[in-house]
């Protein structure tokens, strides 16, 4: 039982490249999320995904997009990468009201 | 708009000391609470949740919350700091509709030798 895989650990973008994050669970949750942390500002929600087809927007959407490919994995894009997407991506999943559980983070810098 | 505060960015404690992390809430309703530590370099695991009940919850690592509905306040507390405790910790609530958690900003915990 992996819980929330997310791949790649680290990436390095140039501006205008594309590239997606990989996440998926193996808790046979519902609910999916992707959040994105920078210092002093905790974390923001970008996208999420409640049921299996469909996914819905969060604080900070812009440049960014998602698809729920299964119930399994949820897949975050950035189509042209910008600076200021330079951050750390986690990746997380619920069943109902219950814990969230987080993936271990993907470290991205966009030159 | 529903939000998570946590006033302290840093906070500094002695090892051995007690330690009181803030948080506070604006939610019409009785939020369901969480606190979160992240280690440096890793993802974020549970300490301890409330969703009803008992308004003090212990959670893991000898850590307990107590949830005060007069003060809209969920402080994570330690009676005995240890090295190993320093790392960052957030404040959650799940919203109304149960659907997103808000997050506070985070209390850098640093203990001192």
């Amino acid at each position: 039982n992996a819980g929330v895989t997310q791949t790649p650990k680290f990436q390095v973008l140039k501006t205008g490249q594309s590239m997606t994050l990989q996440c998926a669970q193996d808790m046979n949750h519902n609910s999916m999320y992707w959040y994105r942390q920078d210092p002093g500002m905790g974390l923001r929600l970008i996208y999420y995904s409640a049921s299996e087809g469909t996914t819905d927007k969060g604080e900070v959407p812009n440049g960014y997009n998602v698809s729920r490919l299964n119930k399994r994995e949820f897949s975050l894009r950035l189509e042209s990468a910008a600076p200021s997407q330079t951050s750390v991506y986690f990746c997380a999943s619920r069943w109902g009201q219950e814990t969230q559980y987080f993936g271990p983070g993907t470290r991205l810098l966009v030159l | 708009a529903q939000s998570v505060t946590q006033p302290d960015i840093h906070i500094t404690v002695s090892e051995g000391a007690s330690l009181e992390l803030r948080c506070n809430y604006s939610y019409g309703a009785t939020p369901y609470l969480f606190w979160y530590v992240q280690s440096p370099g890793q993802g974020l695991q549970l300490l301890l949740k409330y969703f009803s009940g008992d308004t003090l919850v212990q959670g893991i690592k000898g850590f307990e919350a107590e949830f005060k509905r007069s003060q809209s306040s969920f402080n994570l507390r330690k009676p005995s700091v240890h090295w190993s405790d320093a790392a960052e910790y957030f404040c959650a609530a799940l919203n109304s509709g149960y659907s997103t958690l808000t997050f506070g900003k985070g209390t850098m915990l640093l203990v001192s030798p």
